[in-house]
């Protein structure tokens, strides 16, 4: 069994603040790490895919960093607002098991106004 | 243009009904993969279709559940005998060709309730 570990679990916020979350996974045949983003009753939207140890994604206020050696990778959101909130999934790609993608549990944000 | 969809968007079943769940890819999409998000859980993967070909179905959890995309587009999941553990959310992914098996595209989910 392949682990990717995601914390929080939950995250509640004011609107404003700035946030984070871990992802943790497996550093060895690594493929590709994916952020999704995913709001109740809609599909999950791709934020961002890594592949390269070291990379730094950013989207407007939503930043992610990778570290392939040790297995992690931080999403950040600067200055929360309520439409962010959603369910943060990240997951892992293997190079021997191509385009299977391993999902950790999500971490629930909660941004209140 | 038009995502991934997926129907019915919702089900419920009695135990021991077979059910079908339909997935629409992205037009041209070459790969279609299914995953199946328990409670609780991160989404975990089903099966994986290259065009018509079914090339890995070993997430499938057991013999009554069954995948077919026979014309390389259109993708049915089918679970026979429905148990109380098949409730869960079925996510359909399709992805470009092959060298970008990576950025696959969610339809919305079905949720299949069994009672």
């Amino acid at each position: 069994i392949l682990n990717v570990e995601q914390s929080p679990q939950s995250l509640h916020v004011q609107e404003g603040d700035s946030t984070n979350f871990t992802c943790s996974f497996p550093s060895s045949n690594f493929y590709a790490l994916h952020w999704y983003r995913w709001e109740t009753a809609k599909s999950p939207e791709a934020l961002f895919v890594m592949t390269l140890n070291g990379d730094e994604k950013k989207k407007g206020r939503i930043s992610a960093t990778l570290n392939t050696k040790e297995g992690y990778s931080y999403l950040y959101i600067k200055g929360s607002q309520p439409e962010d909130s959603a369910t943060y999934l990240c997951a892992f790609g293997r190079g021997s098991t191509l385009g299977r993608l391993y999902f950790g549990r999500g971490t629930q944000l909660t941004v209140w106004p | 243009g038009a995502g991934v969809s997926q129907s019915p968007r919702y089900k419920v079943a009695k135990r021991g009904q077979d059910v079908a769940l339909r997935c629409d890819p992205i037009s041209g999409h070459v790969s279609l993969f299914w995953y199946q998000q328990a409670l609780g859980q991160g989404p975990e993967f089903l099966t994986y279709f290259q065009n018509e070909a079914q090339l890995d179905k070993s997430g499938l959890p057991s013999d009554r559940f069954f995948a077919e995309r026979p014309e390389g587009s259109v993708s049915t999941l089918k679970i026979q005998r429905t148990q109380q553990e098949d409730s869960a959310v079925y996510l359909c992914a399709s992805s470009p060709e092959r060298g970008r098996i990576y950025e696959q595209y969610f339809g919305p989910g079905t949720r299949l309730t069994v009672t």
